[in-house]
């Protein structure tokens, strides 16, 4: 069973602080990797995309990856309570399946 | 509106009485998924479509069953519903399965007595 693992938290971090998420995957061949940002009772959306391995920026958050060591990160600048949610990543399978495994989703709480 | 629309988004409901939940996108999307989403569990897929007529079962299918008969349209039929089938239930929906940018319905919140 291929997985995605990530620490469950929860991530405590100040405002204006830099929080770091990560997340290993198991499938070497893995494709695409995604951060979702799911608040409480609310549906996923989608907030990075990252293909190749390197950073990828997008206003406060930049996404790493690194493949020969598995794993994926999200970086989030000057944080704020606003960014207090569950993080989960995905990460889609090689292959023709192309299915997307999903990690268990990480907690992260901004304190003013 | 971009956007994936779910109906209920709250249910309870007793043992045994059959109940479809909707899910219907306006983005001309051809994958849409049902997921569940339990506490502990994570996110689990429940059955996907690739496109019309064309469905298949996820990682925890036993107890659903789903159709594909409209691009937008792919409702969720719990033909006898059980307590183990409380859960949060979300519908997905990308352009295809490749690129994976997935866009979610707001959510049912079911609960089975």
């Amino acid at each position: 069973q291929k997985e995605v693992e990530q620490n469950s938290g929860p991530l405590s971090v100040p405002e204006g602080a830099i929080a770091s998420l990560n997340c290993t995957y198991s499938d070497r061949g893995s494709q695409s990797f995604f951060w979702y940002r799911q608040y409480s009772g609310k549906s996923p959306e989608l907030i990075m995309s990252i293909y190749s391995n390197g950073d990828k920026e997008d206003g406060r958050f930049t996404a790493q990856l690194n493949k020969a060591s598995q794993y994926v990160s999200l970086l989030i600048r000057d944080s704020q309570p606003s960014d207090s949610a569950t993080y989960l990543c995905a990460v889609t399978n090689a292959g023709n399946n192309r299915k997307l495994i999903w990690g268990l989703g990480t907690s992260l709480a901004v304190n003013p | 509106e971009a956007q994936v629309t779910q109906n209920p988004r709250y249910l309870i409901t007793v043992t045994g009485k059959k109940l479809t939940v909707t899910c219907s996108q306006n983005m001309n999307h051809e994958y849409m998924s049902w997921y569940r989403q339990d506490p502990g569990l994570g996110l689990r897929q429940i059955y996907y479509s690739m496109n019309v007529e064309v469905t298949d079962k996820g990682d925890v299918p036993e107890g659903y069953k789903v159709s594909r008969k409209e691009k937008r349209n792919f409702p969720l039929i719990l033909e006898s519903p059980s307590p183990n089938q409380t859960s949060l239930y979300f519908c997905a929906s990308s352009l295809d399965r490749g690129s994976n940018i997935q866009y979610f319905g707001a959510g049912t919140r079911l609960s089975v007595l």
